[in-house]
């Protein structure tokens, strides 16, 4: 059975840095074809893809996110790791991680429950 | 960066209704096209991938069409059960990029 499961704070304040984590269970970060992505969802609004990593440890950022983000992943861990510095109040979001087990082709069939993270001093 | 335009934002229509939502890529995107629904407080989920294909286990009254630019998303017979947000998904290889639309909120009415 395959579920991903994102951890980290509920509450950061601005200018901190964000870190979240993405556990995943029935597969493997290192099989071929296989990939992890975090996409937000500001509350009421629509979904943004912020990042993905492949198996291959090959790394891929928005555009309009890229200076602020870093992912990697712990293969041994089953996890996938995203920072995202400077934080802001407009980025509070509900923030997801989802599979891609369709190598290139970038669509996502399976997702994490999501994690509200707002953003308040 | 590609964009992609979604219509309509919302929609009401009658159990029974054929409901059809567009999206627009803002340059040929070729088939790279998914369509996911969302309900209230869940994530979302793969419908339709590559324009056209249904994922396994998706009832057959969901369906999706197009390619370059402009692509369609229909339910054949809306059933109350399909009262969502559906959004739609572009993807590039070269680099490993995607988009989503803006959304489509649809409502019994």
């Amino acid at each position: 059975q395959v579920t991903l499961k994102e951890s980290g704070p509920v509450l950061v304040k601005p200018t901190e840095t964000l870190t979240l984590t993405c556990t995943v269970s029935g597969f493997s970060l290192s099989n071929a074809r296989m990939g992890v992505s975090w996409i937000r969802q500001p509350p009421g609004k629509a979904l943004e893809w912020l990042a993905h990593i492949f198996s291959n440890d090959e790394k891929s950022y928005s555009t309009s996110l890229k200076s602020r983000l870093t992912i990697s992943k712990d293969t041994s861990k089953s996890q996938v790791v995203l920072t995202m510095t400077n934080m802001d109040p407009v980025d509070t979001a509900t923030y997801y991680c989802a599979r891609i087990s369709s190598g290139y082709d970038l669509r996502f069939d399976y997702w994490g429950q999501g994690t509200l993270v707002t953003v308040s001093s | 960066d590609i964009q992609m335009t979604q219509s309509p934002s919302s929609l009401s229509a009658s159990v029974g209704d054929r409901v059809t939502i567009t999206c627009q890529a803002s340059q040929d995107i070729s088939n790279y096209l998914n369509w996911y629904q969302q309900k209230p407080g869940k994530a979302p989920k793969l419908l339709i991938y590559d324009a056209s294909n249904l994922e396994t286990g998706v009832p057959s009254r969901f369906s999706g069409s197009g390619s370059g630019t402009d692509f369609t998303f229909t339910i054949s017979s809306l059933q109350p059960e399909d009262i969502a947000t559906y959004y739609c998904q572009q993807y590039d290889n070269l680099p490993p990029t995607l988009t989503f639309g803006g959304g489509t909120k649809v409502e019994i009415k």
